[in-house]
């Protein structure tokens, strides 16, 4: 079974430029949800998706950051303008529909660095 | 007061011993709980799941208790490959999942 994947591993851009984010999740997944993790913090929680509907965006920090998840299939998390602050690791992460336990399991992440 | 809140450690332990983690939780309502295992600049992977009766995979306990809100993760004879960032998280129901800091451990030859 393919895990879920994220695009791209490493994305190095400058402040005030755009970059979109893809994470492609377990197949069948109904859940899809993106992370955050800055330097020596902990991992938060940005938004979740049930299909194509976003049940849950409370973490989402401003809105120069805009999800989608079109078709319910593959999500993009773009950032726009970028700003230094936006610099981290972003997780997906994705888990199956009624699953009680709610287990999720991550993408590798995409590291971003804002210059 | 934080969500989930975890000693970040790093706790520094020889070959072969036991440690033991603990991570507070201050919403009582928290429905299902679990540890996770983060390597140096990987994802996060579910380590096991946390049960109110306790449940034991190898060399790994994990507890509940959800009088005193926390949970705990033993490991014991810990391995080299032990090493990495440990994650307690909390899921709080409507698949409202929190995580804590993370607890770094370095097992050391």
């Amino acid at each position: 079974e393919a895990g879920v994947t994220q695009f791209p591993s490493h994305s190095v851009i400058e402040k005030g430029q755009t970059v979109t984010l893809r994470c492609d999740p377990i197949s069948g997944h109904d859940n899809l949800y993106w992370y955050r993790r800055v330097m020596g913090k902990e991992i938060k929680f940005l938004l979740h998706f049930v299909k194509e509907s976003k049940q849950d965006e409370s973490g989402m920090p401003n809105n120069r950051f805009l999800a989608e998840r079109t078709g319910g299939t593959y999500s993009t998390l773009k950032v726009q303008p970028a700003e230094l602050e936006d610099s981290g690791v972003y997780f997906c992460a994705s888990s199956q529909e009624n699953s009680g336990a709610n287990v999720l399991t991550f993408g590798a992440g995409s590291r971003l660095t804002v210059l | 007061r934080k969500e989930v809140e975890q000693d970040p450690g790093p706790f520094n332990v020889p070959e072969g011993a036991t440690v033991a983690f603990n991570c507070t939780y201050s919403n009582s309502a928290s429905q299902s709980f679990f540890w996770y295992r983060q390597d140096c600049r990987k994802e996060p992977k579910l380590l096991m799941s946390v049960y109110s009766s306790g449940n034991e995979d190898g060399r790994f306990t994990a507890q509940l208790n959800r009088a005193s809100q926390y949970i705990s993760l033993l490991i014991r004879d810990s391995k080299l490959s032990d090493s990495a960032t440990y994650l307690c998280v909390v899921n709080r129901g409507y698949q409202k999942v929190t995580f804590g800091t993370g607890t770094k451990l370095q097992v050391i030859p």
